[in-house]
């Protein structure tokens, strides 16, 4: 079975300052996905950005970059220039890209404060 | 819709009753997923429908717990003789097929079994 970790239950910025979220996951699997969501005291979980393993490039949307190590089984968020609308809980998620992975397994979450 | 929509949004009831959670998910996704976040946790996976069958239904804590879909819509989670330890925010998600594409969450129901 697939495991996510995210080893800082708590992070902190400071506005327009870049900061970086972990995340590590165990998989015997070559072929998977995986995502960095935000969750706001709204509930909504709403998606970040994605990587596919086979891509070696890692993605980028706007602010928002990750450094994938696949061999190290390392998948970071790097937030820039952060602004108030970037507090919330961020989970990391993998899922199997074969037709049998659909479900995402998520890590236990990094609560991101942003300060003024 | 325009997005996975779920009612209620908050529920609260006495330990032992029987609650019905809903999800309506965006109109021609065939995938939808249940999962389960407890206070301050990540999220849980509970059950998995593709179309009206449920292939994969391996995360449901317990025989209590139920879900059905119909006409490849609507969803519906049933916990019966709830518990104190089945309070919890339940989240529902739809994606256009099982595979590689986004899932799209609704915003939850809270339900909070005293």
């Amino acid at each position: 079975a697939q495991t996510v970790t995210q080893s800082q239950p708590e992070m902190s910025v400071q506005e327009a300052e870049t900061v970086t979220l972990s995340c590590t996951y165990d998989t015997s699997e070559s072929d998977y996905y995986l995502f960095w969501y935000k969750q706001p005291p709204s509930r909504q979980m709403i998606l970040v950005i994605r990587q596919e393993a086979y891509k070696q490039q890692n993605a980028t949307e706007n602010r928002f970059s990750v450094n994938f190590q696949k061999a190290a089984k390392s998948f970071s968020l790097k937030i820039s220039d952060s602004q108030l609308g970037d507090a919330a809980m961020y989970f990391c998620a993998y899922r199997s890209a074969g037709t049998s992975g659909s479900r995402l397994t998520f890590g236990e979450g990094t609560q991101l404060t942003v300060n003024p | 819709g325009a997005g996975v929509s779920q009612s209620p949004s908050n529920k609260v009831t006495e330990k032992g009753k029987d609650v019905e959670l809903r999800c309506d998910p965006i109109s021609g996704h065939t995938a939808l997923y249940w999962y389960r976040q407890s206070l301050g946790q990540g999220l849980e996976f509970l059950i998995y429908f593709q179309g009206n069958s449920a292939p994969d239904k391996s995360g449901l804590p317990s025989d209590r717990f139920s879900a059905e879909r119909t006409g490849g819509s609507v969803s519906t989670l049933t916990i019966q003789r709830t518990q104190q330890e089945d309070s919890a925010v339940y989240l529902c998600a739809s994606s256009l097929w099982q595979g590689n594409t986004e899932a799209f969450f609704g915003q939850g129901t809270r339900l909070t079994v005293v």
